[in-house]
């Protein structure tokens, strides 16, 4: 199968700081790729659709100014958590599509 | 918006035991993934079904594509330790779309 890599796999910040994750498609090129949130013990919450070269198209409830995304290359998308919280605390997975929905290995992120 | 209703929600089982698990869903599908995710790690992708009626096997594990488009269950036989893990059927309408997913079933197997 396709191979996602996410970076960083963990990460600890101040309140108030902005955290910058990427997702990469290893050997696939990928048009689209999608972010997901996931709590203890909860299923996968889909925030966004990133598409390369365009806008992300962001899931109802989800703030687009707070969680940025660029897909800037077509095995690169990043998420950008902007003055983060401690609510924001949480398990964030991309995956992207190939010949189907692969998922990366998450980051962890834990904000003090 | 779609729906799917993933069952049961957590399994405990016997080492040696066969498993089922299903998803069920308010509309059909062209898609049906299965997913195993184990603790602090994204989830895997198992088995993937693209055409209604579809058994597709891989290992110990089989997945079927419902008649109806808007179910599909994962069998696992002879179950291990290593099986245990959260589960989880995703439904897709389109290929390049995105997926629904179910809430996943825990499965817990006794040595």
């Amino acid at each position: 199968g396709a191979v996602v890599s996410q970076h960083p796999s963990r990460v600890i910040c101040k309140s108030g700081t902005s955290v910058k994750i990427e997702c990469r498609s290893l050997d696939f090129q990928a048009t689209t790729m999608f972010w997901y949130r996931q709590f203890p013990k909860q299923s996968l919450m889909l925030m966004a659709t990133s598409n390369e070269g365009s806008k992300a198209t962001y899931e109802q409830g989800v703030e687009k100014d707070k969680f940025l995304i660029n897909h800037a290359s077509l095995t690169l998308s990043t998420l950008t958590v902007t003055s983060a919280h401690p609510e924001d605390s949480s398990f964030y997975i991309c995956s992207a599509m190939s010949d189907t929905q692969y998922f990366g290995p998450g980051t962890r992120l834990t904000v003090l | 918006g779609q729906q799917l209703n993933q069952s049961p929600q957590s399994m405990f089982i016997q080492e040696g035991e066969d498993v089922s698990m299903n998803c069920t869903s308010s509309s059909i599908f062209n898609t049906w993934l299965w997913y195993k995710q184990d603790p602090g790690e994204g989830p895997v992708l198992l088995i993937a079904l693209y055409k209604a009626g579809e058994l597709t096997s891989n290992g110990r594990l089989t997945a079927q594509f419902g008649i109806t488009r808007k179910d599909s269950f994962l069998n696992i036989s002879a179950s291990i330790p290593s099986d245990v893990g959260i589960y989880f059927c995703a439904g897709r309408w389109t290929n390049a779309g995105k997926s629904t997913f179910g809430d996943g079933t825990t499965l817990t197997v006794k040595p």
